[in-house]
């Protein structure tokens, strides 16, 4: 079965560098989380979308912004990358309730 | 908002004994109860998930059970197996559209032979 994509796998960047993490969700699924989890801890919910409309708003920096498309992926777009940021990100896709998640992408900020 | 407490923080047990991990969450109107099980730099694979009109549910050597009432829900392993270890989570949401997880601090879960 199709699962949920996501890229890069691996992300190096330099403080105040900007990030471009994609995801494509499981085919058929409207919906689409976006997940920060540090070293640790248990992931952080960022952003949501729902038919390409921004659904929900969590702890995400103003420096962040996401978007679905009309072919339903979703980027985030990171700027000003502080070393703070530095975790693993993933993206989530759902028709109803149950989230699937996607591998991750680790973000290192040197 | 939400806000879900997860016991213990690490479990150490023996192959084939069980495991219980317990978490409580304080939203009277979250009514979804997903598990995830993580390993160590992957990403969190569903193992389970309640809905409130259900008071258990299982599936193999896993369980879980929810106590609306109280505002808890419990994650049951019988005979557990090595390939068992890893991180579990515990979330909770309501059943919107695009409704967030919220996370347990996770359970770090060791089988030992």
């Amino acid at each position: 079965a199709a699962g949920v994509i996501q890229s890069p796998r691996h992300l190096i960047k330099e403080k105040r560098e900007t990030a471009t993490l994609k995801c494509y969700p499981i085919p058929r699924h409207d919906t689409v989380y976006w997940y920060q989890q540090g070293p640790g801890q248990d992931p952080q919910f960022l952003i949501s979308f729902y038919e390409k409309m921004q659904s929900d708003k969590g702890s995400i920096p103003d420096r962040f912004s996401a978007q679905q498309f009309s072919d339903y992926h979703s980027e985030l777009n990171m700027s000003s990358l502080e070393l703070g940021d530095s975790a693993l990100y993933f993206c989530a896709s759902s028709l109803r309730d149950t989230q699937y998640f996607g591998p991750g992408t680790r973000l290192t900020v040197l | 908002g939400e806000n879900v407490e997860q016991h213990p923080s690490t479990l150490s047990v023996q192959e084939g004994d069980s495991a219980v991990i317990k978490c409580t969450y304080s939203d009277s109107a979250s009514n979804y109860f997903p598990w995830y099980k993580q390993e160590l730099g992957k990403r969190p694979q569903l193992i389970i998930d309640i809905r409130s009109n259900v008071g258990e549910k299982k599936d193999q050597r896993i369980a879980v059970t929810l106590n609306k009432t109280a505002k808890h829900f419990s994650l049951h392993i019988t005979e557990t197996q090595p390939e068992d270890s890893a991180v579990y989570f515990c979330a909770a949401a309501w059943t919107g559209t695009a409704s967030k997880l919220t996370f347990g601090t996770g359970t770090r879960l060791q089988v030992t032979l």
